[in-house]
């Protein structure tokens, strides 16, 4: 089972500021990495795919890069509805494995 | 555009079983890979199997061998997570959720989850 390590845990940031999240694989996983958004009592939002592909309708602020064993989610100029818990998963091979999670408070 | 709609939120007793209900539309049912996730109280998410009914074989989390069995009904686009000997620890919120054809990957869409508490 590939492990996802990410960090930090949490991060206060001010609006305005950036953000980058890491998210580390135990085994290289090529590009076949995604990031997601959930709220409180939302359901995850898929924000970014194979590590670097933008969504439609997600905002440009957020994009992603890496790839083998190590990634990066980068929120530039966060915005208030930005304060969420940030997921990585990879598809490289079953299980399918998610990240712990990186919260996000805004300040 | 796909929907996954899920049933209701369920409370159960210990060692007993309960059965979540997935109906989609849209997009072509038997070809999309549907996996089922959970999510603890307060906890992140965590992948205990899924199902590309074309294929019918469904593929488990080492975790939820033996617990978990997932099914899916190309009749009415319904997928079925039943998950059996329900201990606390199963408290949680249960996901449906697919993206890609025909293979797992990338979960694009999800169903808005359902809440399945177990107490005596």
């Amino acid at each position: 089972e590939i492990v996802l390590t990410q960090s930090p845990d949490f991060q206060s940031v001010t609006p305005k500021e950036s953000v980058t999240i890491t998210c580390r694989a135990s085994q290289s996983i090529g590009g076949s990495l995604h990031w997601y958004q959930q709220k409180p009592g939302q359901s995850p939002k898929l924000l970014i795919k194979y590590a670097a592909q933008s969504l439609s309708g997600v905002p440009s602020r957020f994009s992603g890069s890496g790839s083998g064993t190590d990634f990066t989610l980068t929120i530039n100029s966060l915005e208030p509805e930005d304060a969420a818990t940030y997921y990585c998963l990879q598809s490289d091979s079953l299980p399918l494995t998610f990240g712990g999670g990186t919260k996000v408070e805004i300040k | 555009q796909v929907q996954l709609v899920q049933s209701g939120a369920e409370v159960k007793k210990p060692g007993s079983s309960v059965k979540v209900s997935c109906k989609t539309s849209g997009g072509t049912f038997s070809s999309y890979a549907f996996s089922w996730v959970r999510q603890a109280p307060g906890q992140g998410l965590e992948w205990m199997g899924g199902i590309i009914p074309m294929f019918r074989k469904p593929q488990y989390a080492q975790k939820f061998q033996g617990s978990v069995t997932i099914t899916a009904d190309e009749s009415t686009s319904t997928v079925y997570m039943e998950l059996s000997s329900l201990r606390s620890e199963d408290t949680a919120v249960y996901y449906c959720a697919t993206g890609a054809l025909r293979y797992f990957d990338w979960l694009l869409y999800w169903g808005q989850g359902t809440l399945v508490t177990v107490s005596s």
